[in-house]
């Protein structure tokens, strides 16, 4: 069945430097692609999305690509900020389902 | 405008029982999912409904069911509760604009359940 895998956490970085968080996924058929954000004590958000391939999401600084040929949607953002740190999903969504990964918790130090 | 609603935000049940979490979604949104997530992990696909009628269903035992209503308000009905139930549970609304159901979701704060 589809699945998603995401690096696991947690990732520390300090104010400024460049992030990248890892996500693979298999599926049937053409899937969109979402990153989630989960902030403390708040809900799940939409942080960005891709449907189709090649195609780039981005928001907030963050970036993604739809990469169909080596099935990843790897997260980046050049300078993270302290107001970074949370919880990060990956997501596909696709025959009537939407399935995550076990998300990445980082840390940002000021 | 609202976002999407959820009650109760907390509940405590015992083994063997039965409980019902409800969720409105956002206004003109047609299509609610429902997810289960565990500490630490991520949300578990469990439902996906459209115009009350189920779209989607995930990997959990038929203890677990779900219905939409006209007003496009859902509830979630687990039966005979065990300790693994205990989670948080998330319900999701998009517009579904016939993209087959890739539209982008908003969810609400979820519903805690602990069972004892």
């Amino acid at each position: 069945g589809d699945s998603v895998t995401q690096m696991e956490g947690p990732v520390t970085l300090s104010e400024e430097a460049f992030l990248t968080i890892n996500c693979t996924y298999t599926a049937t058929g053409y899937p969109s692609l979402f990153w989630y954000v989960q902030y403390p004590g708040e809900g799940l958000q939409l942080l960005l999305k891709a449907t189709k391939a090649d195609d780039k999401g981005s928001n907030k600084g963050f970036e993604a690509t739809y990469r169909k040929e080596t099935t990843s949607f790897h997260l980046e953002k050049g300078s993270v900020q302290v107001s970074d740190s949370a919880v990060y999903f990956c997501a596909l969504s696709g025959g009537f389902k939407t399935i995550f990964g076990a998300g990445t918790r980082l840390f940002v130090k000021a | 405008d609202a976002g999407v609603t959820q009650s109760p935000t907390h509940l405590i049940k015992t083994r063997g029982q039965h409980v019902t979490l409800r969720c409105s979604p956002i206004s003109g949104h047609k299509s609610v999912s429902w997810y289960q997530q565990v500490l630490g992990q991520g949300p578990q696909f469990i439902f996906q409904y459209y115009e009350k009628e189920e779209r989607g269903r995930g990997n959990f035992p038929d203890r677990f069911s779900a219905r939409q209503f006209p007003n496009y308000s859902s509830e979630l009905n687990v039966n005979a509760l065990l300790l693994g139930d205990s989670a948080l549970y998330l319900c999701a609304s998009s517009l579904d604009r016939g993209s087959g159901g890739t539209d982008t979701q908003y969810f609400g704060p979820g519903t805690r359940l602990t069972v004892l």
